[in-house]
């Protein structure tokens, strides 16, 4: 069964304070993964997508990694403003759906 | 553009009322989709849409719900009769072309049934 873990529920850092969030999943064939920013009262709003073992993606402090197994979205010097629910979803090869993990909130003290 | 809009923001109705939410996407996507968040099951995809046609509806819960897309500017998220469990936000989205491109998600309609 296609399944996506996050890791941790929530995470709580002082602003500047670098640190990872992780996205484990189990897929039959990835077709892609996907990180996505949810701020409270929105909708996501897309980050990254990445589609093979070994990819790396950036965009200013944040920066995301895949292997064959996890992805890790690695936050560096984050700010308040990057406060949000991360959300992790992949797609296999065989169906379209996407299959979304539950987030991790993360919470930027200044 | 002024990104995908929905309406209602807000709507609370009583158990057994008929709910419709409504979606405008962005102009020129081929692809629109309807999802469900609440906090025990996340965000989970209830039906998508290919240039106005159904693809899979897979998602839909029972038959209480039903959507449809009359042109391409527009479609609807009904719910016949309504119950508490239907509580939730729902989003619209859509995509350009390939249906794994970037989705571009509104701002969702929070629905609370008495």
């Amino acid at each position: 069964e296609d399944q996506v873990t996050q890791s941790p529920e929530a995470l709580r850092l002082q602003e500047g304070e670098s640190s990872s969030l992780n996205c484990s999943y189990t897929v039959s064939g990835l077709r892609g993964l996907f990180w996505y920013r949810q701020d409270p009262g929105k909708g996501p709003e897309f980050l990254f997508t990445l589609y093979s073992a070994g990819e790396e993606k950036e965009k200013e402090r944040l920066k995301a990694t895949i292997t064959k197994k996890e992805s890790f979205l690695h936050i560096t010097a984050p700010k308040p403003e990057d406060s949000a629910t991360y959300l992790c979803a992949v797609q296999a090869v065989s169906n379209y759906q996407l299959i979304w993990g539950a987030g991790t909130k993360l919470i930027i003290k200044p | 553009d002024a990104g995908v809009i929905q309406s209602p923001r807000h709507e609370v109705t009583e158990m057994g009322q008929e709910v419709t939410l409504r979606c405008k996407p962005i102009s020129g996507h081929d692809y629109l989709f309807w999802y469900r968040q609440t906090m025990m099951r996340g965000l989970e995809l209830l039906i998508y849409f290919n240039n106005n046609v159904p693809i899979d509806d897979s998602g839909m819960p029972e038959d209480r719900f039903s959507a449809k897309m009359p042109n391409a500017s527009f479609s609807t998220l009904k719910i016949q009769p309504s119950e508490p469990r239907d509580s939730a936000v729902y989003f619209c989205a859509s995509s350009l072309r390939d249906w794994n491109n970037e989705q571009f998600f509104g701002p969702g309609t929070r629905l609370t049934v008495l």
